[in-house]
């Protein structure tokens, strides 16, 4: 089945440097590339996604470029703040029996110090 | 809208005991999923819906079952607890068909503890 694998686990940045995330999958027919923000306690939540047909999409200080030939996605978050201190989780679907769900990386724990 | 709502948030059980986590949304969604949170894994699919009727097993779903009965209603069973549950379960629910994946509305999550 679809494996995603994301890196670093654990990322620690200075306020106002810029925090990058990398994940690979393993499934070529995958089409869809979302990135959730998760704080201590709360649900996660949709903060960017890519589609199959865009190599790069941005909104603000975050962006996500995917690479559909070496199967990987990348988001970046420039001018940290405090705030952006969270768990971010990327994901790509993947073809089950009755339709396609999504595959979650194990998530990363970004820091940002003041 | 209240967007998916789950019950109850926090459970304890015991061993061998059975229970029900209770998932509801108001979106008028077809797609329904539930996940379960572990610490380093991510979140991996149970159980998921495509519609009223029709459920199939996602990554993890042994020891787990749910039905369909309606659009808003997508229950999780636990039928025999075991300490291997002890978890954070989300469920979630989106705008999806077979050819267009739409984003994820989760609900608060429920976090079970199995003695």
């Amino acid at each position: 089945g679809e494996n995603v694998e994301q890196h670093p686990s654990t990322l620690s940045v200075q306020e106002g440097d810029s925090a990058v995330i990398k994940c690979t999958y393993s499934d070529s027919a995958s089409n869809y590339f979302p990135w959730y923000k998760q704080e201590l306690g709360k649900r996660p939540q949709l903060i960017i996604d890519i589609r199959s047909n865009v190599g790069e999409k941005k909104d603000q200080r975050i962006a996500v470029t995917l690479n559909k030939t070496a199967k990987h996605f990348s988001l970046h978050i420039t001018e940290t703040q405090p705030e952006d201190s969270a768990v971010y989780f990327c994901a790509a679907t993947v073809s089950y029996n009755a339709g396609n769900m999504l595959t979650f990386g194990g998530g990363t724990r970004l820091m940002v110090k003041p | 809208n209240a967007g998916v709502t789950q019950t109850p948030k926090f459970q304890v059980l015991k061993t061998g005991q059975s229970m029900t986590l209770q998932c509801a949304q108001d979106m008028n969604h077809e797609y329904m999923s539930w996940y379960r949170q572990d610490p380093g894994m991510g979140l991996r699919l149970i159980h998921y819906s495509v519609g009223a009727g029709i459920t199939d097993q996602g990554e993890v779903p042994n020891g787990y079952n749910v039905s369909r009965s309606t659009t808003e209603d997508f229950p999780l069973r636990l039928l025999s607890a075991a300490p291997s549950q002890t978890s954070v379960y989300f469920c979630a629910s989106s705008y999806s068909d077979r050819y267009y994946t739409g984003e994820l509305f989760f609900g608060e999550g429920s976090r079970l503890t199995v003695l």
